[in-house]
């Protein structure tokens, strides 16, 4: 069975810290895999997403990177932390068929920037 | 306007009532529709999908609406334990597949 695993599980950084937060999948291969942010009491906000190995695609404009140097690796980053990048990270990974595109959640990281 | 819209609530209601939320999605090439639900401080998970025909899962009923790019969700007899957050959420085709969730609808079913 797939399985998705993120880490660390909470984080508490100064701004101006950087930042990695990865992401990996087990039991399927090719996976579409994505990084979503919720700030608190509001809705998942997608950062990035990827269909391949080094293929990224950038929803908003920010501070953030993401990469994916294996097929079920992915990771978040930053090179300087701002207070706006508190939030809860999501890390999910979906098929790519029509019938499972349905998107399967790592646990989340919640990072608090002070 | 957004890819996927929903009123973010919150509804409150009773136990024992029924409730329903609306999704709207502007990709008209979307493939696949799911009702997500998150619990708070919690990863969403998989609440059902959306046919085309319309399911139901017990006491859920998802419908979708093509022509007017709607997605339904109706919980009826409500339970404490249905308070959460609904993410309605929406996969649009053209070989990457991009999922995209709503900012959800808070429900509170009050005793």
């Amino acid at each position: 069975s797939q399985t998705i695993h993120q880490w660390p599980a909470t984080l508490v950084q100064p701004v101006g810290s950087p930042l990695s937060l990865e992401c990996t999948v087990e039991g399927t291969s090719n996976p579409n895999l994505y990084w979503y942010r919720q700030a608190a009491g509001r809705g998942l906000q997608l950062l990035f997403y990827s269909v391949g190995i080094g293929q990224i695609s950038s929803e908003v404009p920010q501070n953030l990177s993401a990469s994916r140097p294996q097929d079920r690796q992915f990771i978040l980053s930053s090179k300087k932390l701002l207070l706006s990048d508190s939030g809860f990270y999501l890390c999910a990974w979906s098929g790519l068929s029509t019938t499972s595109t349905e998107a399967f959640f790592g646990q989340g990281t919640r990072l608090t920037v002070v | 306007r957004k890819e996927v819209e929903q009123d973010p609530g919150p509804f409150n209601v009773p136990e024992g009532a029924t409730v329903a939320f609306n999704c709207t999605y502007s990709n008209s090439a979307s493939q696949s529709f799911f009702w997500y639900r998150q619990d708070c401080r919690k990863e969403p998970k998989l609440l059902m999908s959306v046919y085309s025909s319309g399911n139901e899962d017990g006491r859920f009923t998802a419908q979708l609406n093509r022509a007017s790019q709607y997605i339904s969700l109706l919980i009826r007899d409500s339970k404490l334990s249905d308070s959460a957050t609904y993410l309605c959420v929406v996969a649009a085709g053209g070989g990457g597949f991009k999922t995209i969730f709503g900012a959800g609808t808070r429900l509170f079913v009050k005793a």
